[in-house]
C-alpha cells in the first residue's frame, strides 16, 4: 500500500521567509502529486498539483517533483501570516485510483 | 466552485449507538468520498463511490458502512459506534479519482462517549 509521509510535522517561520515543506511517497508508479491547504477549522482546499518531473510555479508557491527520489516539495516565497495552516500532500498512482494523503505539516508564520 | 454540504456539523453519540452522516454535492461530480481526520494520521479514506448504487472500500473501512443513493447524496453509517470512531469526518467529491482536484465539505465533528 502506498505510504505518504510529510516532514517536518510542524514549522514556525518569520514573515517574509522562504518556507519548504516535504513529502515522500513509496510507490514509484505514482503519477499525480498535489498539495492541499487547510486553515484552522476549515475544509482542505487544493493549492496546486504536478504530473511531471521538474517544477511548477504559481505566484509565491512552487512545487518541485523528483520521481526518482520519491520526493516532492512545496516552497512558499515571502511567507505571510495568512499562509499559516495545515499543509497536506496527496499522491495517486493513476486516474483510476484515489489520492492518498500525508499526515500534514502545520505551518505558523509569525509577524 | 464545487459545493459539498455535510450534516450534521457536530454530533455526540453513545457507545453502541447508530449514527448517520449525510453529504450532498451539487456539482454533478461522479466520485464522492468519506475521509476521517485524526491528529498524527492525516486524512484517511473510509469509503468512496463513483456513482449511485456503487460503493468502494478505502483504507480504513472497518466499522463503517456507506450508501450512495443518488449522484448527489452519499451517507456514512456507523451502526455500533465506538470511542475509536471519535474523529473529524470529511465528505468530498471530484470529477475523477486520482488526477483531479478533490473538493471537501466543511466536516462533521463526531464524538462517541
Amino acid at each position: 500500500q502506498q505510504k505518504v509521509q510529510q516532514s517536518p510535522e510542524s514549522l514556525i517561520v518569520p514573515e517574509g521567509a522562504m518556507t519548504s515543506l516535504n513529502c515522500t511517497f513509496s510507490d514509484s508508479a505514482s503519477q499525480y502529486f498535489a498539495w492541499y491547504r487547510q486553515h484552522s477549522g476549515k475544509a482542505p482546499k487544493a493549492l496546486m498539483s504536478i504530473f511531471s518531473n521538474g517544477e511548477k510555479e504559481e505566484g509565491r508557491f512552487t512545487i518541485h517533483l523528483n520521481k526518482a527520489s520519491l520526493h516532492f516539495s512545496l516552497h512558499i516565497r515571502d511567507s505571510q501570516p495568512s499562509d499559516s495552516a495545515l499543509y497536506l500532500c496527496a499522491v495517486s498512482i493513476s486516474s483510476g485510483t484515489y489520492q492518498r494523503f500525508g499526515t500534514g505539516t502545520k505551518l505558523q508564520v509569525v509577524p | 466552485e464545487a459545493a459539498v454540504t455535510q450534516s450534521p456539523r457536530n454530533k455526540v453519540t453513545v457507545t453502541g449507538g447508530n449514527v448517520t452522516l449525510s453529504c450532498r454535492q451539487t456539482n454533478s461530480h461522479n466520485y464522492m468520498y468519506w475521509y476521517r481526520q485524526d491528529t498524527g494520521h492525516g486524512l484517511r479514506l473510509i469509503h468512496y463511490s463513483y456513482g449511485a448504487g456503487n460503493l468502494q472500500i478505502g483504507d480504513v473501512p472497518d466499522g463503517y458502512k456507506a450508501t450512495r443513493t443518488t449522484q448527489e447524496d452519499f451517507f456514512l453509517l456507523l451502526e455500533l459506534a465506538s470511542p475509536s470512531q471519535t474523529s473529524l469526518y470529511f465528505c468530498a467529491s471530484s470529477d475523477g479519482t486520482g488526477d483531479t482536484e478533490v473538493f471537501f465539505g466543511k466536516g462533521t465533528r463526531l464524538t462517541v462517549v
